[in-house]
């Protein structure tokens, strides 16, 4: 299907796991975006991507890891999960220009315990 | 001071009531505001946008921007069951590269009662 797709949608790990988080979008957009929503912060960009090969960090960067080997795919990767970790993850992408929607996947739910 | 300021709600109406949201912002960079609506564990989506200051009127919706106040407001009218969600100003200011980075406010939890 045609879209933004995230998985897994639910996740449940351990402090000091690594957990990857994966984005998949079949529109060939350039830009690529990872937020997470928490109750009284709404959403903040941790990552952001504008092709292949070229991320850079957005407002919450700390503890988290991004790649970008091919256009359709944006992974995210806590490479040791705490508490403070416990959001839902959005990703999102658009094409590039003045200005371009940017189209929400349905986010991945993770608990660090 | 966060960027974008938002009341969270919860906000209450009746069926065929007139909502007002609304969000003040304070970097004068920003270029585009627009209101996301998400509806209980889904991803948000894009309602309205605008650019310029005044309104613009899509169906039921209105979006105002009032850029020499730093004020956006979204007006539902005859508001429906189907509208309850969270909306969600988010202001745009341009990436390096010709992307847009989006500012989020906290978001209004919104609920039309029958």
């Amino acid at each position: 299907d045609a879209g933004i797709t995230q998985s897994p949608r639910y996740k449940i790990t351990e402090t000091g796991r690594q957990v990857t988080l994966m984005c998949h979008q079949t529109w060939s957009h350039s830009y690529m975006f990872w937020y997470r929503q928490d109750l009284g912060h709404g959403l903040r960009l941790i990552y952001y991507s504008a092709a292949a090969d070229i991320t850079d960090k957005g407002e919450v960067p700390d503890g988290y890891v991004v790649s970008r080997s091919k256009t359709e795919n944006f992974p995210l990767t806590l490479e040791s999960a705490t508490r403070s970790q416990t959001s839902v993850y959005f990703c999102a992408s658009s094409r590039s220009g003045p200005y371009n929607e940017q189209f929400f996947g349905p986010g991945t739910r993770l608990t660090v315990l | 001071q966060k960027e974008v300021e938002q009341d969270p709600g919860p906000l209450s109406v009746p069926e065929g009531a007139i909502v007002s949201l609304n969000c003040t912002y304070s970097n004068s960079a920003f270029q585009y505001f627009m209101w996301y609506r998400q509806y209980s564990r889904k991803g948000p989506e894009l309602l309205m946008y605008t650019y310029s200051s005044g309104n613009k009127e899509d169906g039921r919706f209105t979006a105002q921007v009032d850029k020499s106040s730093k004020y956006i407001s979204l007006f539902i009218r005859d508001s429906q069951p189907s509208d309850s969600a969270t909306y969600l100003c988010a202001m745009s200011s341009i990436l390096t590269g010709g992307g847009n980075k989006l500012t989020f406010g906290t978001g209004t939890q919104l609920k039309v009662e029958l």
